[in-house]
């Protein structure tokens, strides 16, 4: 079955801009994980949403926002565009809520801000 | 100690060798571990998982060994092999989502 598919695969924005990046999951899953990879950071969880509802939210600020569709889908949202901002943002699915289910992550959206 | 991103630990071995990557994790309420590598271009992908009620788990050419009690985990890679090349992230989860490592970086010298 297709994996998980993160569009668009590479975007440059400008600072104050904002950028929308969308994340389709394995067919059949229902939970959707964000994450920010940077050089100096790591991997940094952002957001999981599932059945349409945020369940978990890491520590950043409102300016990253997300939400998740009936079919699944799940776009997430930055405004006002730094520097900083810059990274790989990666997108992860896993069947269930609750247990040890492995995430599943896509290919990432690598933004860069200039 | 572990470094970030670019001043990633970095394991250098020959092909053929034995690899093996050490973590420590942090949260003492983490029940579950996970292996993840990435290669350039990629993300991460799962290699291997394994509970708190176990210490050891094997796959095809890797195993994990859980430490609970110095709260450390390592991944043994069998026979490294060039395509065993990339940054390879431990990850934990228990009362909060899956909190990733820093990585090592694997270099396999042919």
């Amino acid at each position: 079955k297709a994996g998980v598919t993160q569009t668009p695969r590479y975007l440059i924005k400008t600072r104050g801009q904002q950028v929308t990046l969308s994340c389709s999951p394995i067919s059949g899953h229902r939970s959707v994980s964000w994450y920010q990879q940077t050089p100096g950071q790591g991997l940094q969880f952002l957001f999981e949403y599932f059945s349409e509802t945020q369940r978990n939210k890491g520590n950043f600020p409102g300016r990253f926002s997300g939400r998740q569709f009936s079919n699944s889908r799940s776009e997430m949202n930055v405004s006002t565009l730094e520097l900083g901002d810059s990274a790989l943002y990666l997108c992860a699915s896993r069947g269930g809520w609750s247990g040890a289910n492995v995430l599943t992550f896509g290919a990432g959206s690598r933004l860069t801000v200039l | 100690g572990e470094s970030v991103g670019l001043h990633l630990p970095t394991l250098s071995v020959q092909e053929g060798d034995n690899s093996i990557i050490n973590c420590a994790y942090s949260n003492s309420a983490s029940d579950y571990f996970i292996w993840y590598k990435q290669e350039s271009g990629k993300g991460p992908q799962f290699i291997i998982d394994i509970r708190s009620n176990m210490d050891k788990r094997q796959g095809q050419r890797v195993t994990v060994l859980l430490n609970k009690t110095v709260k450390h985990l390592s991944l043994q890679i069998a026979a490294t092999q060039p395509g065993d090349s990339a940054v390879y992230f431990c990850a934990e989860m228990g009362n909060t989502p899956l909190v990733f490592g820093k990585g090592t970086r694997l270099s396999v010298i042919a």
